[in-house]
Parts: C-alpha cells; sequence; structure tokens
C-alpha cells in the first residue's frame, strides 16, 4: 500500500533554515508528481509546492517562493522540502503527498503523509 | 490573488443530505479547476474525498459525491452519519500551474 513519512521537523529560530524529507513506499515513485502541503496551528491547509515527476519541473505559492526548495531523488524514493529564511509564520504541520496521476497527466493529491511539524521560534 | 471560497460551518442531522459548496472570488468553477475535496478530523492528516470534480478515492463511500452546481464545485454527503462531522476542504486548480485551498467547512452533525 501507499507509504509517505515525513521527517525532519522541529524547533528552528527565525531566520534559519530546516530540511524536511518525504520517504515514499508501495508504489512507483518516479510516476507520480509529488506535493507538499502544510496547515498552520488551529489554520486550513495550504497548498506550498509540487514538483514533476522527472523533477524538471516545480511550483510553489506565493507565500514560499525564493524561500523553499523542493527537489526529489527517484533513485531513493524520497522527496525533500529544503527551507531557508524560516519565518514564525511558516510555523505548521507540513504534509508529503503523492498527486493523482493517470497517463501523462496529473491532477490533486490523492495519498497523504501523517505529517511533521515545524516549529519557528526564538 | 484568486480566493476560494467555502461556508465556514454547516449543520446537518444524522441521516439527512448536506451539500458542501466551493467557489471563486473572481469567476466560475469549472471542471477545469479540476476541483478536490478532502476531508479531516482533528489531529489527524487529510484524506481525499473526491478528485477531478467528481470521482470517488479508493475505499470512499458512495454517499460522497461531487459535482458542479451552478458556478460553485459541491460535495454532497448523503445519509449523514456521526462519523462525517469533520472539516472539510476543496481545492482548485489555477491557470498559473498553482493549486489553492478553500478555507475549509467545518460539518456539524447535530
Amino acid at each position: 500500500q501507499v507509504q509517505l513519512v515525513e521527517s525532519g521537523g522541529g524547533l528552528v529560530k527565525p531566520g534559519g533554515s530546516l530540511r524536511l524529507s518525504c520517504a515514499a513506499s508501495g508504489f512507483t515513485f518516479s510516476d507520480y508528481y509529488m506535493t507538499w502541503v502544510r496547515q498552520a496551528p488551529g489554520k486550513g491547509l495550504e497548498w506550498i509546492s509540487y514538483i514533476s515527476s522527472s523533477g524538471s519541473t516545480e511550483f510553489y505559492a506565493d507565500s514560499v517562493k525564493g524561500r523553499f526548495t523542493i527537489s526529489r531523488d527517484n533513485a531513493k524514493n524520497s522527496l525533500s522540502l529544503q527551507m531557508n529564511s524560516l519565518r514564525a509564520e511558516d510555523t505548521a504541520v507540513y504534509y508529503c503527498a503523492r498527486n493523482d496521476c493517470s497517463g501523462l497527466s496529473c491532477y490533486t493529491v490523492d495519498y497523504w503523509g501523517q505529517g511533521t511539524l515545524v516549529t519557528v521560534s526564538s | 490573488q484568486t480566493v476560494v471560497t467555502q461556508e465556514p460551518s454547516f449543520s446537518v442531522s444524522p441521516g439527512g443530505t448536506v451539500t458542501l459548496t466551493c467557489g471563486l472570488s473572481s469567476g466560475s468553477v469549472s471542471t477545469s479547476h479540476y476541483p478536490s475535496w478532502f476531508q479531516q478530523t482533528p489531529s489527524h492528516a487529510p484524506r481525499t474525498l473526491i478528485s477531478r470534480t467528481n470521482r470517488r478515492s479508493s475505499g470512499v463511500p458512495a454517499r460522497f459525491s461531487g459535482s458542479i452546481v451552478g458556478n460553485r464545485a459541491a460535495l454532497t454527503i448523503t445519509g449523514v452519519q456521526a462519523a462525517d462531522e469533520s472539516d472539510y476542504y476543496c481545492v482548485l486548480y489555477m491557470s498559473s500551474g498553482i493549486w489553492v485551498f478553500g478555507g475549509g467547512t467545518r460539518l456539524a452533525v447535530v
């Protein structure tokens, strides 16, 4: 079955950096787009980034553009999110998710990880 | 900046039917936005219910259905059960290549 396991969350000071990872299993990782979604405490979901199956195309929400970088290693079935210049408002649970893909087309997410908490505070 | 709108809250009686909607601050929702719906209970990861307007995800009961109603996407739940009390989120695909979530609807079953 599809499994997505995030890691790397924790406490970081404003202006600091953190790298999140997502280990994928149960499907052919290289066939799927992958996405990061976050949720601030008590707030709604926020889509922040996705990456194409080959890693050649990336999209970012304006709130993280220029600070966050998504990447993937298809040989290791791994997705990453490098977060720099972190701010208090980046405090959230970060979810790794697989995109719903059919043939060459990919759509929104179908499977979700359990999430990892990132806290930005001095 | 385009905002995706949802009802903040809704109440429904057990056994009843409820339709939650998802709209745009400017313009109409169409199948080209590939509207999708997610269910989330407190302290849990979201669960995908519906993708591409009306495709039920694996394991999702048939009483959950998606559609376009007027200029909005809609999630209809029939035969509502107590376990359906959750937050429901929609997401829309924008022509710029990004996805935008709605603010969510808190469904109470009372």
